[in-house]
């Protein structure tokens, strides 16, 4: 598609609730990755993929939260068993292969809230 | 491990006039990149402006200027004649040069609040 598509935009859950937050990058976007934003802070990294393959996850702050990018297009952040602190904005964003100039664009976030 | 600094939490700039954010960052490597975010209210992140480390000649975009010390690892970003669209979240974050592993991401600071006044 023409930008980075995040669904759903808006997720109020009851804690304990399981949520799956999706991405649609860029097409020909190689790269993938998740950020959290918290009200007032920047955003913090999560986790990326090159393709299908995922190659840092070293942000996912705990084993609650996973992602899969199966085909190498779509990715899915998944939240289990949730907190109110999961509570934030998770954005997505895509980029062609790799790192160095290639400009990250953002999609608008998926806003969790945890009651 | 890299670290992006912003030191002013928020700023406030008359309508027209000009406006520096301050940013400085912490790395042991020599090549990478640099760049301004811009977030304004609807909470969308864009692309202000973009600095290879390679080079010395500061990135200009329009209105958004760098002022790129690479030896004082300082990247500050002055935007000329303010106009109320520029109110917004600002953030600076660095990118390292290397391929793959956890070099691919962006390091982003807790952000600069800038007001701008009609």
């Amino acid at each position: 598609g023409a930008g980075v598509s995040q669904s759903p935009r808006y997720k109020v859950t009851k804690r304990g609730q399981d949520v799956a937050l999706r991405c649609d990058p860029i097409s020909g976007h190689v790269s993938l990755y998740w950020y959290r934003q918290a009200l007032g802070q920047g955003p913090e990294f999560l986790t990326y993929f090159n393709y299908e393959a995922q190659q840092d996850k070293s942000g996912l702050p705990n084993d609650r939260f996973s992602a899969e990018r199966p085909e190498g297009s779509i990715s899915t952040l998944t939240i289990q068993r949730t907190e109110q602190r999961d509570s934030a904005m998770y954005r997505c964003a895509s980029s062609l292969f790799g790192a160095g100039a290639n400009v990250l664009t953002f999609g608008a976030g998926s806003r969790l809230t945890v009651l | 491990a890299q670290t992006v600094t912003q030191s002013q939490p928020e700023m406030s700039v008359q309508e027209a006039e000009t406006v520096t954010l301050s940013c400085t960052y912490d790395t042991s490597e020599s090549d990478y990149y640099l760049f301004w975010y811009k977030q304004p209210p609807s909470r969308q992140m864009i692309l202000v402006i973009r600095q290879e480390a390679y080079k010395q000649q500061n990135a200009t975009e329009n209105r958004f200027s760098v002022n790129f010390q690479k030896a004082a690892k300082s990247f500050s970003l002055k935007i000329s004649d303010s106009q109320l669209g520029d109110a917004a979240m600002y953030f600076c974050a660095y990118r390292s040069q290397n391929y793959g592993g956890s070099q691919g991401n962006l390091i982003f600071g807790k952000g600069t609040k800038l007001s701008v006044k009609p």
